[in-house]
């Protein structure tokens, strides 16, 4: 079945260090992709989505690629911020039924 | 619009008590999804309803949860004899059938953080 891999955390870095946390994922087809956030004592929120292959989601400076090749959609910031420190889950979803598949997420924290 | 409300956002309860939450999801969104989010992990599957019609069960929905979307609205879920290992933060969202994923996304809701004792 389908399935979603993160790196394991937690990440630790310094404010304006280079963000990379990866995703790989097992899917027949092509699945939507997306990262979500979930910030300490909130709920989850989408951070950015792509839906085909060589499609680029941004959002707050974070991007990430839908990799057909390689099944990956690795996020990427090139500054973080303090303010960043949450955990950071990776899901896919098929259009027809919507349910999204997490993986187990990854949680960033960043060091002033 | 309030978003995704679930009620309650904490319930204690002793081993062996049933338990009842509710969601009540974005008045125009037809569909309702339930997880469940255990310490460390992702959000997992349980559920999920178009209107009031349930669609798709998880494996680890057994016997001993229900759900229920009366009327298309809003949605209940309940655990009969609960167990320690239900002790998990169970999220409802929503969407829009009409839209494809992704260009609304799911609305999640702030989740209901059970603990069973």
């Amino acid at each position: 079945g389908d399935s979603v891999t993160q790196m394991e955390g937690p990440v630790t870095l310094s404010e304006e260090a280079f963000l990379t946390i990866n995703c790989t994922y097992t899917a027949t087809g092509y699945p939507s992709l997306f990262w979500y956030v979930q910030y300490p004592g909130e709920g989850l929120q989408l951070l950015l989505k792509a839906t085909k292959a060589d499609d680029k989601g941004s959002n707050k400076g974070f991007e990430a690629t839908y990799r057909k090749e390689t099944t990956s959609f690795h996020l990427e910031k090139g500054s973080v911020q303090v303010s960043d420190s949450a955990v950071y889950f990776c899901a896919l979803s098929r259009s027809n039924t919507g349910k999204l598949i997490f993986g187990q997420g990854t949680t960033l924290q960043v060091k002033p | 619009d309030t978003g995704v409300s679930q009620d309650p956002r904490h319930k204690i309860t002793k081993r062996g008590q049933n338990v009842t939450f509710r969601c009540d999801p974005i008045s125009e969104h037809n569909r309702l999804y339930w997880y469940r989010q255990t310490l460390g992990q992702g959000p997992e599957f349980l559920t999920y309803f178009q209107n009031e019609a349930q669609l798709e069960k998880s494996r680890l929905l057994s016997d001993r949860f229900s759900a229920e979307r009366p009327k298309g609205s809003f949605s209940t879920l309940e655990i009969q004899r609960t167990e320690q290992g239900d002790s998990a933060m169970y999220l409802c969202a929503s969407s829009s059938f009409r839209s494809r994923q992704g260009e609304y996304g799911y609305t999640f809701g702030s989740g209901t953080r059970l603990t069973v004792v």
